[in-house]
């Protein structure tokens, strides 16, 4: 497609459900980017794929957070047990990743999934 | 870890005049710096950016500026627009990385 996708758009959990959020890359964009946006805050680091290597999992809030990328396109970010403090709008961005000579290039941000934990 | 902090929260200002948004970052070795617009339920979307190399860059109504020495960098945007009005976001990276760190937000308001 034209520019990152995911689905749901929106998402209503119960709390304790788990939940599995997608989201479709730019063809041929190997960096994939998993941001979580509390309600008036900035998007904040939850986990980085270069095509299927999960390179990055440092902001994953806890083991009930769990993103995979078997094939290096779809990514899927999955939440266990959901809690309250889980809702947010989940951010999936993807990028072409640096090249030899260093240069960053832009990340394209999908239109996000909001979970509302209930 | 990069911190980055972002001023003022929100921003009003009257079509045509001109607002700014000013950021700081606390690691040295960050040297992307890319200005995001989100809109209401939408993702954001990058508008500008700036590396490290390189003091101001312009597109149009949209400026950068970067200071290294004292660790911040402002958006400059001219001769604003209703269309304007939005919530804007600066980030820092370090680019081997691409990870971006955001600051909270300034929610620009452009009362015509």
């Amino acid at each position: 497609g034209a520019g990152v996708s995911q689905s749901p758009r929106y998402k209503v959990a119960k709390r304790g459900q788990d939940v599995a959020l997608r989201c479709d890359p730019i063809s041929g964009h190997v960096s994939l980017f998993w941001y979580q946006q509390a309600l008036g805050q900035g998007p904040e680091f939850l986990t980085y794929f270069q095509n299927e290597a999960q390179l990055d999992k440092s902001g994953l809030p806890s083991d009930r957070f769990f993103a995979e990328r078997p094939e290096g396109s779809v990514s899927t970010l999955k939440i266990q047990r959901t809690q309250q403090e889980d809702s947010a709008v989940y951010l999936c961005a993807s990028s072409i990743p640096p090249s030899g000579t260093g240069r960053a290039t832009e990340a394209f941000f999908g239109q996000g999934t909001r979970l509302t934990v209930v | 870890g990069e911190n980055v902090e972002q001023h003022p929260s929100t921003l009003s200002v009257q079509e045509g005049d001109s607002a700014v948004i000013k950021c700081t970052y606390s690691d040295s070795a960050s040297n992307y710096f890319p200005w995001y617009k989100q809109e209401l339920g939408k993702g954001p979307q990058l508008i500008i950016d700036i590396r490290s190399n390189v003091g101001e860059k312009k597109d149009q109504r949209i400026a950068v500026t970067l200071n290294k020495t004292a660790k911040h960098f402002s958006l400059h945007i001219t001769e604003t627009q209703p269309e304007d009005s939005a919530v804007y976001f600066c980030a820092a990276s370090k680019v081997w990385r691409g990870k971006l760190v955001f600051g909270a937000g300034t929610i620009l308001r452009v009362k015509s």
